[in-house]
């Protein structure tokens, strides 16, 4: 079955800086959603990647899916405490799976 | 506005009770899903829905049973069979199903059973 491994597990940055997850698929992905969650919330999607070398830019998050379409990264530039949450990976070939989840701390 | 309404938010129950979780929405999809989130597990799927008067099980619908009477509701039943019910449940929707569908949110119910 298909499996989506994110990493880092959880990451705590200072403000202002830059962060990158990663999302990777044990197969080739028809497509790539990135949601992020606020504890004990319902998701917010984020951004939906379909093509191999995609590229896709909302206010300060960058999302890349590579050629082969296999991994996904998630880029924040300038981070800020807003940003912090859980950002999920969920994708896959015949069925949508998730992957566990990145847990962000932005300190002031 | 549209969306996906769950209620309650919290609920509590007592074990061996069954208990069902309330799923609405009123963007017209066709598709509904159920997820059930524990910590550094992710979200996994326990039932969806493709349209009305159907459903399928997901990875972990042991313990759960789902109905689709009408387009804009899918609750979803724990059944005292279910062994490790405390947990936070998602519901979401898609226009259809498939990978090439994004889907939508509800705000969760938390579930403890004490």
């Amino acid at each position: 079955s298909q499996e989506l491994e994110q990493s880092p597990q959880s990451l705590i940055v200072q403000e202002g800086k830059n962060l990158t997850i990663n999302c990777t698929s044990s197969k080739t992905l028809y497509g790539l959603y990135w949601y992020k969650q606020k504890y004990g919330e319902g998701l917010i999607f984020l951004m939906m990647l379909q093509k191999g070398g995609e590229e896709k830019s909302h206010e300060k998050i960058t999302a890349k899916l590579d050629e082969k379409k296999q991994q996904s990264s998630l880029h924040i530039t300038a981070s800020q405490p807003s940003h912090a949450g859980i950002y999920l990976c969920q994708g896959g070939s015949e069925k949508l799976v998730f992957g566990k989840g990145m847990k962000l701390t932005v300190n002031p | 506005d549209g969306g996906i309404t769950q209620s309650p938010k919290y609920l509590f129950r007592k074990e061996g009770q069954n208990v069902t979780l309330s799923c609405e929405q009123n963007l017209n999809h066709d598709a509904m899903y159920w997820y059930r989130q524990d910590p550094g597990q992710g979200l996994r799927l326990i039932y969806y829905s493709q349209i009305v008067n159907d459903f399928q099980k997901g990875d972990i619908a042991e313990g759960y049973s789902v109905s689709r009477e009408k387009k804009e509701s899918f609750p979803l039943t724990v059944t005292s069979a279910q062994k490790n019910p405390t947990a936070f449940y998602l519901c979401a929707s898609s226009i259809s199903s498939g990978p090439g569908y994004e889907q939508y949110f509800g705000p969760g119910t938390r579930l403890t059973v004490t």
